[in-house]
């Protein structure tokens, strides 16, 4: 079926690092623009970052600009969010969500990181 | 950035009420405006694009309109399934900020 799943959330240490994946199946994955939108605890959602199909262009979020950078391997249906220097305030469900006509039309389940002091 | 403001934060409404959440952007996003279902523990859901275009499968009891800077997303005939929180989002441009979400609550 066509869904998008989410990987690698975990607890982490402040200062650390960690990389989520979102796998997608059931769709051509390569033909698709992918998002990660996260939400912290209790709050709203939060534009992340966004790649393009073809990995021609990325755009982050200013509150993780030149911390996170996302990447894909088309060949893997894969995005993936490396994420360095984590801080406190970036604790969150983490979403993957696929973009047709300028909406998020897929979403995935999310995966949990947890940030800890 | 562009910023989003949705109103109601909150609303208490009855089953079969006719429910309107409305949606201001900062500045003109056109007509790329999309709305999004959230219930509690889950993903969203796409539940409009386009401003007032309905996503495939989404009950017609669900309709958006408005262009340029404001706009609505209306539930005709409130459901006991549509308890959730309600998001609008531009997609004019990166980022692509969402309004602060609607509680909607049965009575």
């Amino acid at each position: 079926q066509v869904e998008l799943v989410e990987s690698g959330g975990g607890v982490v240490q402040s200062g650390r690092s960690l990389r989520l994946s979102c796998t997608g199946s059931g769709f051509n994955f390569g033909g698709y623009e992918i998002h990660w939108v996260r939400q912290a605890p209790g709050k709203g959602l939060e534009w992340v970052t966004l790649i393009w199909h073809d990995e021609s262009q990325r755009y982050y979020a200013d509150s993780v600009k030149g911390r996170f950078t996302i990447s894909r391997d088309n060949s893997k249906n894969t995005v993936y969010l490396q994420m360095n220097s984590l801080r406190l305030e970036d604790m969150a469900v983490y979403f993957c969500a696929r973009e047709r006509d300028w909406s998020f039309d897929l979403w995935g389940r999310g995966t949990l990181v947890t940030v800890s002091s | 950035d562009i910023q989003m403001t949705q109103s109601p934060s909150s609303l208490s409404a009855s089953i079969g009420d006719r429910v309107t959440i409305t949606c201001r952007a900062s500045q003109s996003v056109n007509t790329y405006l999309n709305w999004y279902q959230q219930k509690s523990g889950k993903a969203p859901k796409a539940l409009i694009y386009d401003a007032s275009k309905l996503q495939s499968g989404v009950p017609s009891r669900f309709s958006g309109s408005g262009s340029g800077t404001d706009f609505s997303l209306t539930i005709s005939g409130l459901q006991p399934e549509d308890l959730a929180t309600y998001y609008c989002q531009q997609s004019y441009t990166t980022p692509r900020t969402f309004g602060q979400g609607t509680k909607v609550e049965i009575k």
